[in-house]
């Protein structure tokens, strides 16, 4: 356990979908991150918030939506997916950013 | 941009046998990062070495900063040491970048 969660660990979502991925950590970090990663492909930034500010996004589309609404907590909402988002998405903090980072399980996403 | 490249990206071993991986990074180093994936998905936090060597039982790690490249030594390798292990840095920007990763394949 590293102490970062995200639920749910497998979510398997239509096209017109509307769904949400959690991540919650109780280690007092400040900064959390949002990756992506596809198959035979290396993680992808997505999204820094830092103090529940995002300080990056990079050029992720906009059916991709963060929430942070405290420190603990980040959501990535998730809405009209195409096929090609299936990917396993991964969830980090870090105490401040360029900090060590540790990632949560991940969630499997698979949009039919 | 800043980018981070792993070396080899794939790598069969015999089990007992020691190897080394390399990550070459393009800029001045704030976090190096290395992980291990396991089948589920899950990165593991191996070392956090900006600088200097760490030894953490059968696996070391050391970065050379000024060089800009870290090192992952795997000695007396087991088959449960098989799976993908990344490198991650980050620089003045603090956005932790991952290379693309070596596949280590570990053979009873």
């Amino acid at each position: 356990e590293t102490g970062v969660t995200q639920t749910p660990r497998h979510l398997v979502m239509g096209m017109t979908n509307k769904k949400s991925l959690k991540c919650e950590q109780h280690l007092g970090h400040n900064a959390m991150y949002w990756y992506k990663q596809s198959a035979k492909k290396p993680l992808e930034l997505m999204f820094v918030y830092n103090f529940k500010e995002q300080t990056e996004n990079n050029s992720v589309p906009s059916r991709f939506s963060p929430e942070c609404p405290n420190s603990s907590h980040l959501f990535l909402h998730l809405h009209t997916l195409q096929p090609e988002d299936s990917a396993l998405y991964l969830c980090a903090s870090s105490p401040g950013q360029g900090v060590e980072a540790f990632f949560g399980q991940g969630t499997r996403l698979t949009v039919v | 941009g800043i980018q981070v490249e792993q070396s080899p990206p794939d790598l069969i071993l015999q089990e007992g046998a020691n190897s080394t991986l390399r990550c070459n990074f393009s800029d001045s180093v704030n976090n190096l990062q290395w992980f291990h994936q396991n089948p589920w998905g899950q990165l593991i936090n191996l070392f956090y070495i900006p600088s200097g060597t760490k030894q953490n039982g059968r696996l070391s790690a050391t970065t050379v900063a000024t060089e800009r490249y870290s090192l992952l030594y795997i000695s007396s390798s087991q088959t449960t040491d098989s799976g993908v292990y990344f490198c991650a840095y980050s620089g003045n920007t603090g956005k932790l970048i991952f290379g693309q990763g070596t596949t280590l394949q570990v053979k009873p």
